[in-house]
């Protein structure tokens, strides 16, 4: 089974560009996550979509950052204009319907160093 | 709002030996779950063990098992004849019985665990 994907493994960006990140989940996971990890801290949730619906995006900072996922398959997270505590890594996961409660399966993430 | 409390940033632990990790969590809820990630140099979370607080019987997993104090809010993690493979950052997480569909992971800051040959 083919784990869950991320592009890209690094960028580097001066603050207030754009940056987007992509995630494939594994196939047939309808639950896609995504979280925020600062150096020195654990992961943060910023968004889980139940196939192409939010369910929970609480704590997703909206006036810069955005996330899609059409055709409730591929996501892909955008922050615009980054600023420099963005800096950190990005991390998307995936499970089946209801099953988050038995552990997601994580990608390697994105490190966003912001400059 | 949940938090979880590990409460040693580093630890080390010789090759075969045992090595425990602490955690500690706060909630006002009864029914949650409660997880060990582990967290290698290439980024992945990858899942060690899980508990249901309904269980008093602990988990475990082959090296891996915890010591789950619902009363005390305390799960800590004992990993027996320790191997190389194990130094990794180790993040507890907590989870409130989903509602409304959430899933949210409430982690950590980490443990830094070094196996020393």
């Amino acid at each position: 089974e083919a784990g869950v994907a991320q592009s890209p493994r690094y960028k580097i960006i001066e603050k207030r560009q754009s940056v987007a990140f992509w995630c494939n989940p594994i196939s047939g996971h309808a639950t896609l996550y995504w979280y925020q990890q600062i150096l020195g801290q654990g992961p943060k949730l910023l968004i889980q979509f139940q196939n192409n619906g939010v369910v929970d995006d609480s704590q997703l900072p909206k006036d810069r950052f955005s996330a899609e996922r059409l055709k409730g398959v591929d996501s892909t997270l955008k922050i615009q204009p980054a600023k420099l505590e963005d800096s950190a890594v990005y991390l998307c996961a995936s499970s089946l319907p209801g099953t988050g409660r038995y552990g997601y399966t994580f990608g390697s993430g994105t490190r966003l160093t912001v400059v | 709002a949940q938090t979880v409390t590990q409460s040693q940033p580093e630890m080390s632990v010789q090759e075969a030996e045992t090595v425990t990790l602490s955690c500690t969590y706060d909630t006002s809820e009864s029914d949650y779950y409660l997880f060990w990630y582990k967290q290698p140099p290439s980024r992945q979370m990858i899942l060690v063990i899980r508990q249901e607080a309904y269980k008093q019987q602990n988990a475990t997993e082959n090296r891996f098992s915890v010591n789950f104090q619902k009363a005390a809010k305390s799960f800590s993690l004992k990993i027996s004849d320790s191997q190389l493979g194990d130094a990794a950052m180790y993040f507890c997480a907590y989870m409130r019985e989903p509602g409304g569909g959430s899933e949210k992971l409430v982690f950590g800051k980490g443990t830094k665990l070094t196996v020393n040959p």
